[in-house]
């Protein structure tokens, strides 16, 4: 049963800072992983995906790795702004329909 | 951009009652699904719809509940006898027909279900 985990579950660094959250997963035949960003209260965001024959995706100051074989991923968010605080969730897809999610990181970005 | 859209954003129910969640995906997408998030825990997949026909469910996802697609633009889900432990945001999900299950998901902003 694929485990997904989150570390660390939570984060709080200075605006500015360059950061990294991780990701892992116990089952490494995985058809793409996904990264979401979700708010206090409200639905989740698509952030990223990548497939699992990609190593990496990049959109503005986000960029995700994968590295299937290890089972990790991070994701990397340059030049934190407050307005990036929010809970961050990896999730995967093996085999079938379902998205196995993470607990979360959640990020708190202080000016 | 294209949303998907749910209503009601928070229904309070008593226990035993039926429930309908709404759904409207984006407008060309063919896969969807229902996942469901109880307050601080992980967000749990629960059906998975394609074609007008379940193609997944978790062991969550039992007699109590069902989903249909009524028309061309509503996916809903429904619970028949809600218990305490339905408590939980309810979240809708598409993907594009081009990518299907390997795509992107993108996700609704979720239905506040409060049992009492």
């Amino acid at each position: 049963k694929q485990e997904v985990t989150q570390i660390p579950a939570a984060l709080s660094v200075p605006e500015g800072e360059n950061l990294v959250l991780n990701c892992s997963f116990t089952d490494s035949a995985i058809y793409n992983l996904q990264w979401f960003r979700q708010d206090p209260g409200k639905g989740l965001t698509s952030l990223l995906l990548i497939q699992s024959s990609q190593r990496e995706q990049t959109s503005g100051r986000l960029n995700a790795s994968l590295d299937k074989s290890s089972g990790r991923s991070t994701l990397y968010i340059a030049a934190s702004q407050p307005g990036d605080s929010a809970t961050y969730l990896c999730a995967v897809i093996n085999s079938g329909y379902a998205l196995n999610f993470g607990k979360g990181t959640s990020l708190l970005v202080t000016p | 951009e294209p949303e998907v859209t749910q209503t009601p954003s928070h229904q309070v129910t008593q226990m035993g009652q039926e429930v309908i969640l709404r759904c409207v995906p984006i407008s060309n997408h063919l896969y969807f699904y229902w996942y469901r998030q109880i307050l601080g825990q992980k967000v749990e997949f629960l059906v998975s719809f394609y074609n007008n026909e379940i193609s997944e469910k978790s062991e969550i996802f039992d007699d109590q509940f069902s989903v249909e697609r009524p028309d061309g633009s509503n996916f809903t889900l429904k619970i028949r006898s809600t218990k305490l432990e339905d408590s939980a945001m309810y979240f809708c999900a598409s993907s594009d027909p081009g990518t299907g299950v390997t795509g992107e998901l993108f996700f609704g902003e979720g239905s506040r279900l409060t049992v009492l």
